[in-house]
């Protein structure tokens, strides 16, 4: 257990419809990325949020956004969902000094999306 | 941009080593981490190197050289629960510290 929760575990819903998927982080981490995972794109870099301010952004659709709230939560809406956003999606977080090299990521177990 | 090149898939026995092999090409590099992923499953980290040289973590081992562009992650006394998906990421320089990720390489481990 990485510490890392996220909701829902799975998602079906059909396409147009508008998700939101939440991530909870370690205790005392600062940020929160997204990725996400499909069979023919391997896992993807979609945004990283740092104590509630967007620090980075991936190939991430117009369709999708995210925010970071004050108690370092995290949520990902997917609007407008098209078949291809069928996926998984993975929160990680990591503490982020400002200062310092590189931390590790920890990733939650993922929500599965299915878009029918 | 950043490209990373690994094995698709290998196959080894249980009790052998195997070793799985990672090049990349950055525009900027803060280091490079390898993940362990079952399927259906989140990642877990395995190992971190920004400087040249190995790292050794029980039975697994990682290698950098960052002239090369080039990593390697070694296992050994293979078991079967070893049987995943191995994915090298690459850090870029800077603030940011998203991944960039390989496609993986399954990795079979046959009794």
């Amino acid at each position: 257990d990485s510490g890392v929760t996220q909701t829902p575990k799975h998602l079906i819903t059909a396409t147009g419809q508008r998700v939101t998927l939440r991530c909870s982080p370690r205790s005392g981490d600062l940020s929160v990325y997204w990725y996400q995972q499909s069979l023919d794109q391997g896992l993807q870099f979609l945004i990283q949020y740092y104590n509630g301010e967007e620090r980075a952004k991936g190939n991430i659709l117009e369709r999708f956004s995210a925010q970071q709230f004050p108690d370092l939560h995290s949520e990902l809406n997917l609007s407008s969902l098209e078949l291809g956003d069928s996926a998984l999606y993975f929160c990680a977080s990591s503490h982020s000094r400002l200062a310092g090299g590189q931390e590790t990521q920890y990733f939650g177990p993922g929500t599965r999306l299915l878009v029918l | 941009g950043q490209n990373i090149d690994q094995p698709t898939e290998m196959t080894a026995t249980e009790g052998a080593i195997v070793q799985i092999n990672c090049t990349y090409q950055t525009s900027g590099f803060n280091g490079l981490f390898w993940y362990q992923q079952h399927a259906g499953e989140a990642p877990t980290f395995l190992s971190y190197n920004v400087l040249d040289g190995l790292e050794e973590k029980g039975r697994f081992s990682s290698f950098l050289s960052r002239s090369k562009g080039y990593s390697y992650l070694l296992l050994k006394e293979l078991q079967m629960k070893d049987s995943a998906s191995y994915l090298c990421a690459v850090s870029p320089s800077g603030s940011a510290r998203q991944l960039t990720f390989g496609s993986g390489t399954q990795l079979t481990v046959l009794p």
